[in-house]
Order: C-alpha cells, then structure tokens, then sequence
C-alpha cells in the first residue's frame, strides 16, 4: 500500500514563526499536493508539484511556499504564521497517469497562537 | 457554478436504512470519478472509484452517467460505522496535472 506520511500530526506556533509541514510518499508517485481543510470550506489546494523541482500553484497559495528537492518529499512553508493559517493541513500523493485516486497523509492539525 | 456538486445533507439515517448521494460535474471532459470517505477528524480515504458501467462493492454501489453528468453512491443495509463524510471527486484530466476536483462532501449519519 501507498504510504503518505506528514511528519506531525498536532503543531501549534506562534504568528510570525517559519512553519515547515513536510509530507514524504513511498510509492515514486509523480504528483504531490498540499491541501488545508476548514469547516464549511472543503479542501482548498494550496500548491501542487508534477515532479522534482516543479511546483504550482493551486486556489490559495497566499502565505504559502513550496519545495521539492526530492521526489518522495513534498514540503510546504507558512513564511510567517498567522492565525487565519490555524487548519488542518493535508498532503496527498498521485500517479501520473491512469484512473487512480489520491492517497491522503493523516493529516496535521496546526494551531497558530 | 461549481465544478463538483454534491447535497452537503446532513442525511440522518436508521440503521438498515437504504441512503443514496448524488453528484454532478461541469467538466465534460472529466476522465474518472471516485468516491471518498472521511470520518471525523480524519484524513479522506478512497471508498471506491466509479466506472461507467457501474460498479458494487459489497453494500456499496457507484453509478456514473456521463451524458448527464451524474455520479451516484448508494448505501444499503447502513451500519453506525458507515456515519461519515463522503466526498464526490473528479479527475478532469487534460492538463490539471493529476490535480483532483473536490465536492464539498455529504454528511452522513446512521443512528440506531
């Protein structure tokens, strides 16, 4: 089975800190997403990357930056934190070609104080 | 209008109960459909993908009709544990970069 996995699963910060969310996939997958989820919102794409060093930006990128030295790692930064970033932060893992689906991480809850 | 629609319910159901989502997609273009689920607090896990001749899945059956854009998930038999979100999400295809379309989920909950 596909492995996604996002480095913590609870984080709280302060406004103004660097946040890093990293996010590792184990099955070569070529696509990468970061998505945050809040309530009555759905899932909102922040930034997608379709292969090493490439990245993209989705509906809401503001706040954000990306990187992917790496093709298993996905990493997504809050360049200074603010508490309208507090969410529920998902990365997600796709092949490139075919009808498959995405494979989430679990998630990490992230608190800005 | 919205590129994934689907009723956000929340459909409260007994268990035993027969309980069915719709979903409709603006994309014509769009290359395969899938249903997620996910529980309260929890990342979406993949239920199912939907084919175009239907498919089932043990109580589960998905439906697409892609002349009118229509995607469908039917429960029977509802257990408590099916009480969940569950997400109608489309691949577009073309150039979207393997990016998928979201609805935004409905609500599901099974009560005794």
């Amino acid at each position: 089975d596909v492995k996604v996995t996002q480095s913590s699963r609870y984080l709280v910060k302060r406004t103004g800190e660097k946040v890093f969310l990293e996010c590792v996939q184990d099955m070569d997958h070529e696509n990468m997403f970061w998505y945050r989820q809040d309530p009555g919102l759905g899932l909102r794409l922040i930034y997608f990357s379709y292969d090493v060093k490439m990245k993209e930006k989705g509906d809401i990128p503001e706040g954000y930056s990306v990187s992917r030295e790496k093709k298993e790692r996905f990493s997504l930064i809050l360049e200074s934190a603010s508490t309208n970033q507090t969410s529920m932060y998902l990365c997600a893992s796709r092949t490139g070609t075919g009808p498959y689906g995405y494979t989430f991480g679990s998630g990490t809850r992230l608190t800005v104080v | 209008r919205k590129e994934v629609e689907q009723d956000p319910g929340p459909f409260n159901v007994p268990e035993g109960a027969t309980v069915a989502f719709n979903c409709t997609y603006s994309n014509s273009a769009s290359q395969s459909f899938f249903w997620y689920r996910q529980d309260c607090r929890k990342e979406p896990k993949l239920l199912m993908s939907v084919y175009s001749s239907g498919n089932e899945d043990g109580r589960f059956t998905a439906q697409l009709n892609r002349a009118s854009q229509y995607i469908s998930l039917l429960i029977r038999d509802s257990k408590l544990s099916d009480s969940a979100t569950y997400l109608c999400v489309v691949n577009p295809g073309g150039t979207s970069y393997g990016k998928l379309t979201f609805g935004q989920g409905t609500i599901l909950t099974v009560h005794p």
